[in-house]
């Protein structure tokens, strides 16, 4: 079980917003350290969406945008796209633990 | 072109020690705010990270399996070795080894390099 929880599966159709949780607690994100997100395309690795809460990478689509407040943070995907369809992971720094620590990922589905 | 790639068996007996390399283009180890990781994957599971070494040699290692990991780099910098002892079937996955930065103190590290991972199958 991971220190950061995301929700198994989101879906949505083409053209939705659809938006991706990743909950922790006061050993990680309420603390201030950055949460970052990542896409896996099935059967490849995974790629840097977002950095530092809110930042995109050259390269990476503007539907994609990052937000974080208290516990929490969010990947929101605007637009769906068939070749959204992955799994997502956020990634931040647990102090308890001392482990940059993964959540358990969330398989986005595109009805 | 950023490109990390990695090496070594595909198939290890239990108790054994698994030695993997990556091998970094592209990608310098010898500036501050960068570092290497190694992150594992087992198959249809969460990522789980293992290790990092940064460009001045500290290294920091996953607390439960601290006592089975080593990372260490060569003088060039160019390639990053994880050994992994004693062995076990639930080591069976995917490694990666990805470059990370860091831009405000480094436990806020995040990864925007990625190898295209090695499956490591862990079986006598």
């Amino acid at each position: 079980q991971s220190e950061l929880t995301q929700p198994p599966s989101v879906s949505g159709a083409p053209g939705q917003r659809v938006t991706i949780s990743c909950t922790g607690g006061s050993s990680n994100i309420e603390t201030g350290y950055h949460v970052h997100w990542y896409q896996q395309l099935p059967g490849k690795a995974p790629k840097l969406l977002i950095y530092d809460n809110t930042n995109r990478p050259s390269g990476v689509p503007d539907r994609f945008s990052g937000s974080k407040s208290g516990t929490s943070a969010s990947l929101a995907i605007t637009g769906l796209q068939a070749e959204d369809e992955a799994d997502y992971y956020c990634q931040s720094f647990d102090d308890t633990l001392t482990v940059w620590v993964f959540g358990g990922g969330t398989k986005l589905t595109v009805l | 072109q950023i490109t990390l790639k990695e090496s070594g068996p595909t198939l290890v007996k239990p108790t054994q020690t698994l030695t993997l390399t990556c091998t970094l283009s592209g990608f310098s180890l010898s500036s501050s705010g960068v570092t290497v990781g190694w992150i594992r994957q087992p198959p249809g599971k969460a990522l789980e990270w293992l290790a990092l070494i940064f460009h001045d040699d500290r290294k920091r290692y996953r607390p439960s399996l601290k006592s089975r990991l080593s990372i260490m780099k060569d003088t060039s910098t160019t390639q990053v070795v994880l050994t992994m002892t004693n062995m076990d079937p639930v080591d069976t996955g995917t490694y990666y080894c990805a470059g990370g930065r860091y831009n405000t103190g480094y436990y806020q590290i995040f990864f925007d390099a990625w190898g295209q991972g090695t499956l490591v199958t862990v079986s006598s």
